[in-house]
């Protein structure tokens, strides 16, 4: 099966500029989240999303970060403005209970690293 | 908030040697631990573990976990070139949301 895609994989901007992050679920997947990496650090939950509704958001910095998952499958993350602490890689996740496999496993996409000049 | 916390920060070893990574914990409820192998790229996945004192084992790699003393421990055994990555451990919550230790570089020269 296709894993989980993403776009863009680099992006370079100006700080106080958007930027919007692209992610797209393994097929039949209904959790979904968004994790934020800075070098040399653990990947941070964002946001996680079951379907098309927010499970947990509390580390969202809400100011400047909104997401969405509107039909329930792929999902966008937007930072507007940028600030320079926000480069990182950003990267995104989905889960599904399915037999056979462990329940708590979630398979991640290859990132967006975005770098805030 | 849940700390997970991992040590050593990174490791040097030459191949054949064994390694064994540490992860430790300050949580009050969780469903699982987990390990992921992390490379240039996005976290793979190596183990769960929900039960304490049962080993998990793949090929050269395995784990365990101790709830009582609140640890895991990653073994890697006759360690190789493309075991160099970064080892991610983390705790499953209620909600089934990953809580990430910093994570332990381990390097393996040839």
């Amino acid at each position: 099966e296709a894993g989980v895609a993403q776009s863009p994989r680099y992006k370079i901007i100006e700080k106080r500029q958007s930027v919007a992050f692209w992610c797209n679920p393994i097929s039949g997947h209904a959790t979904l989240y968004w994790y934020q990496q800075i070098l040399g650090q653990g990947p941070k939950l964002l946001i996680q999303f079951q379907n098309n509704g927010v499970v947990d958001d509390s580390q969202l910095p809400k100011d400047r970060f909104s997401a969405e998952r509107l039909k329930g499958v792929d999902s966008t993350l937007k930072i507007q403005p940028a600030k320079l602490e926000d480069s990182a890689v950003y990267l995104c996740a989905s889960s599904s209970y399915r037999r056979g496999t462990p329940p708590d496993t979630q398979y991640f996409g290859p990132g967006t690293r975005l770098t805030v000049l | 908030e849940d700390k997970v916390v991992q040590s050593p920060l990174s490791l040097v070893v030459h191949e054949g040697d064994t390694v064994t990574l540490n992860c430790s914990y300050e949580v009050t409820n969780f469903r699982s631990l987990l390990w992921y192998k992390q490379e240039k790229k996005a976290p793979t996945f190596l183990f769960m573990l929900t039960s304490s004192g049962i080993e998990k084992k793949s090929g050269r790699l395995s784990s365990i976990l101790d709830k009582k003393e609140l640890f895991s421990i990653l073994n890697i055994t006759a360690t190789q070139t493309g075991d160099s990555a970064v080892y991610l451990c983390a705790l499953s919550g209620s909600a089934r949301q990953l809580t990430f230790g910093s994570g332990t570089q381990l390097t393996v020269l040839p």
